[in-house]
């Protein structure tokens, strides 16, 4: 079994609807984040948290909200989607003096 | 501001020949350096990292990089190449900013193509 589960895998959908990618770990870990991914660009951080009452924005933060559920659950929404969010999605987490450890990813697409 | 390139787009290289993907870094303080794999529909896998010590660290898969401070610089290596290390490789720096948040900066990937 998967240590960081994403899911959908692969969503399309249309410009305006709101849309939920969720993440699950089973490592335990405290600290989860969100980067999306574009071409030519790297991955670029939306969001982290420490655990359930701290959350944080990371550089690209607008037009998107996380909720953490639980320490096993992290969860990215697109309130209202538009086609420049159209991306690979990454949850990753990270132990005490360990690497980040990442998820399969979500790719997404707006039309 | 702290910020990473992989100067790059896509590295190709024979089997059995050495490798090298390229990764410069600008950082204030003592970089942590890491380097990550993607193969195509999965997520990115941690190759090795630099935290301090020996300037040649090495990793999985065969995978070794070598540290330079004076040029800033931290490029994957790898002795002799294998088809199947075709992927998209990621150098990352650890933002060492106002805490220790864990967040990583990434470079914009270099496509390493190995060929028969």
């Amino acid at each position: 079994d998967a240590d960081v589960t994403q899911t959908p895998r692969n969503r399309i959908t249309k410009t305006g609807k709101r849309i939920m990618l969720e993440c699950s770990q089973t490592k335990g870990h405290d600290r989860m984040y969100w980067y999306r991914q574009d071409p030519g660009l790297g991955l670029r951080l939306i969001y982290y948290s420490f655990d359930v009452k701290d959350i944080n924005k990371g550089e690209i933060s607008d037009g998107y909200s996380v909720s953490r559920q639980a320490q096993a659950k992290f969860s990215l929404s697109l309130e209202s989607a538009i086609p420049n969010q159209t991306a690979l999605y990454f949850c990753a987490t990270m132990g005490v003096g360990q690497p980040q450890h990442f998820g399969d990813g979500t790719r997404l697409s707006i039309l | 501001a702290q910020s990473v390139a992989q100067p790059e787009d896509q590295v190709n290289v024979a089997e059995g020949n050495p490798l090298t993907v390229k990764c410069t870094y600008s950082v204030s303080g003592n970089p942590y350096l890491f380097w990550y794999v993607q193969y195509p529909n999965r997520g990115l896998q941690f190759l090795l990292k630099y935290i301090t010590g020996d300037n040649l660290v090495k990793g999985s898969y065969g995978f070794e990089a070598e540290f330079n401070k004076s040029q800033t610089s931290f490029h994957l290596k790898k002795p002799s190449a294998l088809v199947s290390d075709s992927a998209l490789y990621f150098c990352a720096v650890r933002d060492l900013g106002s805490s220790n948040t864990g967040k990583l900066i990434f470079g914009q990937g270099t496509t390493l193509q190995v060929k028969p």
